[in-house]
């Protein structure tokens, strides 16, 4: 069984200031792990994905996210935040095998504090 | 490549009547989806399909929901008839063959009176 749970439905942060989304996992497989960030009145756009290659994962807009398997995290994080981030962000397990069973997180909203 | 392509992306319309969205996906993707967002429940998967064939309509609501996908390049989502609780953001996103990355569409934002 897979799921996956982010722990703050909600972060603020100033602009310019570091982000960290936190994401927890659970899978019986090794799996392959996303965010998606949904900016107001659009669709989900991928912004980076792990599928068991580098642990550390680089995506758009400077955003990165390390798979710890150990912790089975997989955070999201950017150095440096920016007014056009606010928006909502999920993590997202899946496994190959298995297209229709991929697990969306409940979203964590960032907003970005001027 | 275009992305995943979805009409319309607003619709109002009266209670009772039809509506049918449509989803172009990215070629080459084997895999189709269909999501409905709310602010109540979040995402929800409604259906997917493998190769135009439905794999998994578990969270299709209820019978007066239905979707095909006729060839590879084209799905609808139809609603038959409408309701006010219909109202929701629908999204369609596609596969690519490994099976494990999907791409999502701009959505088609649905409002019933």
């Amino acid at each position: 069984a897979q799921s996956v749970t982010q722990l703050d439905s909600h972060v603020s942060v100033s602009e310019g200031t570091p982000v960290l989304l936190r994401c927890n996992y659970s899978s019986s497989y090794s799996p392959s792990l996303f965010w998606y960030v949904q900016h107001p009145n659009k669709g989900l756009q991928l912004l980076l994905k792990y599928t068991s290659a580098a642990t550390l994962v680089k995506g758009i807009n400077g955003f990165e996210a390390e798979f710890k398997k150990s912790e089975t995290s997989f955070h999201l994080t950017k150095p440096s935040a920016h007014m056009s981030d606010a928006a909502e962000y999920f993590c997202v397990v899946t496994h190959y095998s298995s297209a229709s069973k991929i697990i969306f997180g409940s979203g964590t909203r960032l907003s970005i504090r001027p | 490549d275009a992305g995943v392509i979805q009409s319309p992306r607003h619709e109002v319309t009266e209670m009772g009547q039809e509506v049918t969205l449509r989803c172009k996906p990215i070629s080459g993707h084997n895999s189709l989806f269909w999501y409905r967002q709310t602010m109540m429940r979040g995402l929800e998967l409604l259906i997917y399909f493998n190769n135009n064939v439905p794999i998994d309509d578990s969270g299709m609501p209820e019978d007066r929901f239905s979707a095909k996908m006729p060839n590879a390049s084209f799905s609808t989502l139809k609603i038959q008839p409408s309701e006010p609780r219909d109202s929701a953001v629908y999204f369609c996103a596609s596969g690519d063959r490994a099976g494990n990355t999907i791409y999502f569409g701009e959505g088609s934002w649905l409002t019933v009176v």
